[in-house]
């Protein structure tokens, strides 16, 4: 089954930690740019960062880079998230997602999305 | 504020027609593809559009995109209820080097 799996939201207090995990199946994992994505409450969608099909290129949103690490692990179709230095303006559903094609800028498989809650 | 602006709203009669307009500059939609999303409630967005004007297979050819300088435009025929979700449009942004989104623009199908 094709699908993507992100799991790891939780409620955390700011300044703290948090890694998120997307588990994909059913397709070529290692053959495709990933994505998250977030969408804060009754907001609209907000690009955080993106991590090529081998892992040797990231680039992030200004609003997380230097705060968050996107990494992936082609031998397990495992991508991860890691929010370090949480602000309660990180408060989101997180999506990941998968390029449509490597030559092609457009996201045609998501999770459900997982809810990542910074207060105190 | 989103790099790309959509309007908030729009809505049709069912089986009507209805388009949704995204506008930037030549920093994102003047020179790279957009793609479209539809997100019904609760749900992850789904795509719809992408390279401007090309169709996922499984989605109707009810649905169609085009672009011209630095604006894109959805467009939706034969409106269902079911279409009544949120619709946001996408691109990369040269200058950010990075992907920017609309704002998002609800769809109401009266």
């Amino acid at each position: 089954q094709v699908q993507l799996v992100e799991s790891g939201g939780d409620v955390v207090q700011p300044g703290r930690s948090l890694r998120l995990s997307c588990a994909a199946s059913g397709f070529i994992f290692s053959g495709f740019g990933m994505h998250w994505f977030r969408q804060a409450p009754g907001k609209g969608l907000e690009w955080v960062t993106v991590i090529s099909n081998d892992g040797s290129n990231a680039y992030y949103a200004d609003s997380v880079k230097g705060r968050f690490t996107i990494s992936r692990d082609n031998s397990q179709n495992t991508l991860s998230l890691e929010m370090n230095s949480l602000r309660t303006e990180d408060t989101a559903i997180y999506y990941c997602a998968k390029d449509l094609t490597t030559l092609t800028l457009a996201f045609d498989l998501w999770g459900q999305g997982t809810l990542v809650t910074v207060s105190s | 504020q989103s790099v790309l602006t959509q309007p908030p709203s729009v809505s049709a009669a069912p089986g009507q027609k209805v388009t949704i307009s995204c506008s930037g500059s030549s920093s994102n939609i003047g020179n790279n593809y957009v793609s479209w999303y539809q997100q019904l409630p609760g749900t992850a967005p789904k795509l719809l559009i992408y390279e401007n004007y090309k169709r996922p297979s499984g989605i109707p050819d009810r649905f169609s995109g085009s672009k011209s300088g630095t604006s894109a435009t959805l467009g939706i025929t034969g409106l269902q209820t079911g279409d009544e979700a949120d619709y946001f449009c996408a691109t990369w942004d040269s200058s950010l080097s990075g992907v920017v989104f609309g704002g998002g623009t609800e769809l109401t199908v009266l």
